[in-house]
């Protein structure tokens, strides 16, 4: 099952714009991460944030988590036609020992120049 | 440079074969997973392994086997090919920061 859950599903913004996605996820985790996939390519790491942290920031990229709501945000700020690709959240259980990311379906991001 | 290949990246194949998609990483990385991804599910874990002589099934792992023999290399199988085992399959490393490294994927369709 999947444990972290995109919205919205696809977002479509002008280039200069800021885009916002959002991940729910359901059980308590040891942290979240976020990754880029461009059309037909492997996933690419973007940042992680620990269940300990609240808010990471990474060049362009803004990150929140809200462990008693379990959620969490990805802003990409100043957006770039280059910033188009699916967007997936994936969070890392509690569980000692266990290295396993449960990834969400994604939210597909189309900046227009 | 450091990197995690996957061969071949496109195969066509029967129902009934056994099939068996290469991945090998450069990370010296002691985790390795397997994921499909189709549309509407995103990405499932199918095996991982946590280093040499481990494996694990993961949420999808009816139908598929991997075996680790060095650090390098998780190859998965497809015992007996089904056509609900078309998808476009991504291998992947980690050591302890966490973050996953992907393959460029290979997509399988078995007609």
């Amino acid at each position: 099952s999947q444990q972290g859950e995109e919205d919205p599903q696809a977002l479509s913004i002008q280039e200069g714009e800021n885009a916002t996605m959002n991940c729910s996820y359901k059980t308590s985790i040891n942290n979240l991460q976020w990754y880029r996939q461009n059309s037909g390519r492997g996933l690419v790491h973007l940042i992680l944030i620990r269940s300990n942290e609240r808010e990471k920031h990474s060049g362009r990229l803004r990150v929140t988590l809200d462990t008693s709501k379990k959620s969490s945000s990805l802003l990409i700020t100043a957006s770039r036609a280059a910033d188009t690709a699916s967007y997936f959240c994936a969070t890392r259980g509690s569980g000692a020992g266990s290295y396993q990311l449960t990834f969400g379906k994604g939210t597909k991001l189309s900046v227009i120049p | 440079d450091a990197e995690i290949t996957q061969s071949p990246r496109h195969k066509i194949t029967e129902t009934g074969r056994q099939v068996t998609l290469a991945c090998h990483q450069t990370w010296n990385h002691n985790n390795m997973f397997w994921y499909r991804q189709d549309l509407g599910h995103g990405l499932r874990l199918i095996h991982y392994s946590y280093g040499v002589q481990d494996t694990n099934k993961g949420e999808v792992s009816d139908g598929y086997s991997v075996s680790r023999s060095n650090t390098e290399d998780l190859p998965l199988t497809l015992e007996s090919a089904a056509s609900s085992q078309t998808s476009v399959y991504f291998c992947a490393s980690s050591d302890r920061t966490d973050t996953q490294y992907f393959g460029p994927g290979t997509r399988l369709t078995v007609l």
